[in-house]
């Protein structure tokens, strides 16, 4: 069965501070992993892996996936209170199903 | 910019009612998702359905039913609500490609609350 754990659940940290969400998987067929931010109530995506090594980035943004040892990192840099969110890690399988996280809840305080 | 819109964004229902969640999308999209949101559970997806009249259980389809009588529309139904189905309620929808998860495009979520 296809497996997605983030951590932390939660992290609490002050503007200007980075940050690093980390995200492993156990998955019998990789297609891609996904990353979501979630403020209010709608995720919205971020970004899409699909090699390892690779960065993806995007303004403070960034994120990148390791096939070998199954895991993918998101961070962020010079953290703003909008940043505020719950960031969700999803593995694409090539089936029909995403398979979500747990999510991790932060909190950048002024 | 693609619009994915759910009719209700809180609902109080009481136990044994039977529940409708309505999604609209506005992009000509062929899939869509219904999932549940339960804090540490993440989004587990209850069904999806990739055509008209089409549709696909996902991992917890038990308690739920689904209707997708037009492209736009695709509606989550409760038979008989009960408790345990309390949860939010987020609708997904997206365009064709090499799989149907490229990207997810969201509605806003109904907090539902079975009493």
């Amino acid at each position: 069965e296809d497996k997605v754990v983030q951590s932390p659940l939660s992290l609490v940290v002050h503007e200007g501070d980075t940050v690093t969400l980390n995200c492993s998987y156990e998955v019998t067929n990789f297609r891609s992993l996904l990353w979501y931010k979630q403020e209010k109530k709608a995720p919205t995506f971020l970004f899409m892996l699909t090699s390892s090594g690779i960065e993806k980035k995007s303004g403070r943004l960034s994120s990148i996936l390791d096939k070998k040892e199954l895991f993918s990192i998101l961070n962020i840099t010079a953290t703003q209170t909008g940043d505020s969110a719950v960031y969700l890690c999803a593995l694409d399988n090539a089936g029909n199903m995403l398979t979500f996280g747990g999510g991790t809840r932060l909190m950048v305080k002024p | 910019d693609v619009k994915v819109t759910q009719s209700s964004r809180y609902l109080v229902k009481r136990t044994g009612e039977k529940v409708f969640l309505e999604c609209v999308q506005d992009m000509d999209h062929e899939n869509m998702f219904w999932y549940r949101q339960d804090p540490g559970l993440g989004l587990r997806l209850i069904y999806f359905s990739y055509d008209v009249k089409m549709k696909e259980k996902g991992d917890i389809p038990e308690g739920y039913s689904v209707s997708r009588e037009k492209k736009e529309r695709f509606s989550l139904i409760l038979e008989s609500a009960s408790t345990n189905q309390t949860s939010m309620y987020l609708c997904a929808s997206s365009p064709p490609g090499r799989g149907l998860n490229e990207k997810l495009f969201f509605g806003s979520g109904t907090q539902l609350s079975v009493l």
